[in-house]
């Protein structure tokens, strides 16, 4: 079956950054974009970007410009979300999403920032 | 940005009785392409949001048919018919039309 596999939890001082990782699993990871969503403990659903796992596309939403960076290994069917310059409120569970359906998910990854 | 709201915020419901969720986008969800990309999502709690409904209404495999979506332009919403102990969690819309954004979640309990 589809599946999405994430790496475990990471604790990471402010001013750090994380990388993320998500396994594809049950279908050509090559055709179906991966998208990545936040939800911080308590709160919404917030869409951080889209990747193209095929062409290595991206598109970023406007509050993480310049802090998000997604790629993939296709060897390994692997996506990837690093976040640079962590702060406190960056604190969350990170989700990677298939396509733009975004169905499945992940299940997610625990990002703790804290000094 | 496209805003997504969803109300009410909070939705106690009696074990067995209908519940409905409504979602109002800031603009119209119609694509070029003639699709109109309104998905509802449910997260039980302590685990990841799972797809229920697609493009509006079209219910996802496995997912009871208890559950509706309907709706057009930027008015939207979730029914379900007779709720049980399983439905509660919070319920999520997103629009896929304009890049991505998702509605603030209804939380459904049982009263």
């Amino acid at each position: 079956q589809v599946q999405l596999v994430q790496s475990g939890a990471e604790v990471k001082k402010p001013g750090a950054s994380v990388k993320v990782s998500c396994k594809a699993s049950g279908y050509t990871f090559t055709s179906y974009d991966i998208n990545w969503v936040r939800q911080a403990t308590g709160q919404g659903l917030e869409w951080m970007g889209w990747m193209n796992p095929n062409s290595g596309n991206t598109g970023y939403a406007q509050k993480f410009q310049g802090r998000v960076t997604m790629t993939r290994n296709t060897s390994i069917s692997t996506a990837y979300m690093e976040l640079s310059s962590l702060r406190s409120e960056d604190t969350a569970v990170y989700y990677c999403a298939r396509a733009a359906g975004i169905d499945p998910w992940g299940q997610g990854t625990l990002v703790t920032v804290s000094s | 940005d496209v805003v997504m709201t969803q109300s009410p915020l909070s939705l106690p419901v009696t074990l067995g009785q209908p519940a409905s969720i409504s979602c109002r986008s800031s603009q119209s969800l119609v694509y070029s392409d003639g699709n109109t990309y309104l998905n509802w999502f449910q997260q039980r709690p302590g685990q990841s949001p799972r797809r229920l409904i697609y493009k509006v209404s079209n219910r996802d495999s496995g997912v009871p048919d208890r559950f509706s979506g309907s709706g057009s332009g930027t008015d939207f919403t979730l029914k379900i018919s007779r709720v049980e102990a399983e439905d509660v969690g919070v319920y999520y819309c997103m629009q896929g039309t304009h890049w991505l954004t998702f509605g603030g979640g209804t939380k459904v309990e049982i009263k």
